[in-house]
């Protein structure tokens, strides 16, 4: 059972352009959002993190966009650079739980 | 160290041997999470410690899974005669509460291939 749905698989951008990642939750008792990057051999990195009481978090270049009556937020890489071509994960956590599930991850591509 | 270190990054195993993967947190973060990445997915949970006390284990995908922290800080994941299925990258990661939240922090991961 997928508890975080994430779309696309995959994502080609222009240099310059705008990246958007989605993704969807069923748990609605999830209360902390966070976006990882993750290269080639390397562990995910955490990017940027949102919770429900806000409707978007900026932090340079990476903005989260949180909906929650739609359970749905999403990723967008403004001006992206050939460097952020990683793959990236959302995923979510509900309280002291503390783990976190993620999606299946996006990989993107940034075209010089 | 200032990250989280995992030994070894690469461990090729016979099916059917026994495999022991170790995991350093950020120095203090009580919190310590083992998961699973197959090739293509996300993690996947596994096990989580606060301390030394092993909180939530429901993720280990079988009795061959076995996880210890003993004192509060290194951790070790033990995977008892391998199979096939277990190759994957093993990632840790630690966190500790405060202002910052839920943050966790990755380490590089172990790739298990199995043989």
């Amino acid at each position: 059972q997928q508890q975080v749905k994430q779309s696309p698989q995959s994502l080609i951008v222009q240099k310059g352009g705008i990246s958007i990642i989605n993704c969807a939750y069923e748990n609605t008792a999830f209360d902390y959002f966070p976006w990882y990057q993750q290269f080639p051999g390397k562990g995910p990195a955490l990017l940027i993190a949102i919770r429900p009481d806000v409707s978007e978090k900026k932090e340079g270049r990476f903005t989260i966009s949180f909906n929650k009556s739609a359970k749905q937020f999403s990723l967008h890489i403004m001006d992206s650079q050939p460097g952020d071509s990683a793959t990236y994960f959302c995923a979510a956590s509900e309280g002291s739980a503390r783990q976190l599930t993620f999606g299946s991850g996006t990989q993107l591509t940034v075209l010089p | 160290g200032a990250g989280v270190s995992q030994s070894p990054r690469y461990k090729v195993a016979k099916r059917g041997q026994d495999v022991a993967l170790r995991c350093d947190p950020i120095s203090g973060h009580v919190s310590l999470f083992w998961y699973q990445q197959a090739l293509g997915q996300g993690p996947e949970f596994l096990t989580y410690f606060q301390n030394e006390a092993q909180l939530d284990k429901s993720g280990l995908p079988s009795d061959r899974f076995f996880a210890e922290r003993p004192e509060g800080s290194v951790s070790t994941l033990k995977i008892q005669r391998t199979q096939q299925e277990d190759s994957a990258v093993y990632l840790c990661a630690s966190s500790s509460p405060g202002l910052a939240g839920y943050e966790q922090y990755f380490g590089p991961g172990t790739r298990l291939t199995v043989t």
